[in-house]
């Protein structure tokens, strides 16, 4: 069954920092996402992407954070500068359709120290 | 605000049924998804509804009422491993096809 793979699985850097969280959707879906959850937190929607731009995006994606879509399978998103309070489990998701169900990929454990 | 409320905890033993509510504000709706999540991993997709009345799938069925901003997410002959957090998530129309998330409803089975 085709499933979201994301990498790494955990990432710890300093604070000030650039990373970079790496996810291949499933290969026929057409809109993605990532999402944040903080450690006893809810799920948090950051961006959402399609036909190579965002659609729409949260308070929390400010300029820290972007997005791209390098080639035809990977979807990455960068945080420029990581703050103690980007530390958080990073999900990417993909979906068929606009209003179908999203897959989640297994997650990215960020720490920032 | 796009609030989506759910009980923080719930219990129940291993055979029974439970029922997890959630209600969310009824403006801009344009649908409603339940997510079960186990400690440390990925939410994984149970249902959807869009239009009301219940949809049966398995052990699992959710209810969506519309006009009043419920749903529900029923669970039948509860199995250890059902132990979770039940994330209600919607669909805003202002916020495209993004899903916002309730806080879930962490539930503990025992034997």
């Amino acid at each position: 069954e085709p499933e979201v793979t994301q990498t790494p699985s955990h990432q710890v850097t300093q604070m000030g920092q650039e990373v970079i969280l790496r996810c291949v959707p499933i290969s026929n879906h057409l809109y993605f996402y990532w999402y944040r959850q903080i450690l006893g937190q809810k799920v948090e929607f950051l961006v959402s992407f399609y036909n190579n731009e965002i659609s729409e995006k949260s308070e929390i994606f400010d300029d820290q954070f972007s997005v791209e879509r390098p080639d035809g399978s990977n979807f990455t998103l960068k945080i420029r500068s990581t703050k103690l309070e980007d530390s958080a489990m990073y999900f990417c998701a993909s979906g068929l359709a606009g209003n179908n169900e999203q897959f989640f990929g297994p997650g990215t454990r960020l720490t920032v120290l | 605000g796009q609030n989506i409320d759910q009980p923080t905890e719930m219990t129940a033993t291993e055979g029974a049924i439970v029922q997890i509510n959630c209600t969310y504000q009824t403006s801009g709706f344009n649908g409603l998804f339940w997510y079960q999540q186990h400690a440390g991993e990925a939410p994984t997709f149970l249902s959807y509804n869009v239009l009301d009345g219940l949809e049966e799938k398995g052990r699992f069925s959710s209810f969506l009422s519309r006009s009043k901003g419920y749903s529900y997410l029923l669970l039948k002959e509860l199995q250890m491993k059902d132990s979770a957090s039940y994330l209600c998530a919607v669909i805003f129309r202002e916020a495209g096809t993004a899903l916002i998330f309730g806080k879930g409803t962490t539930l503990s089975v025992s034997s």
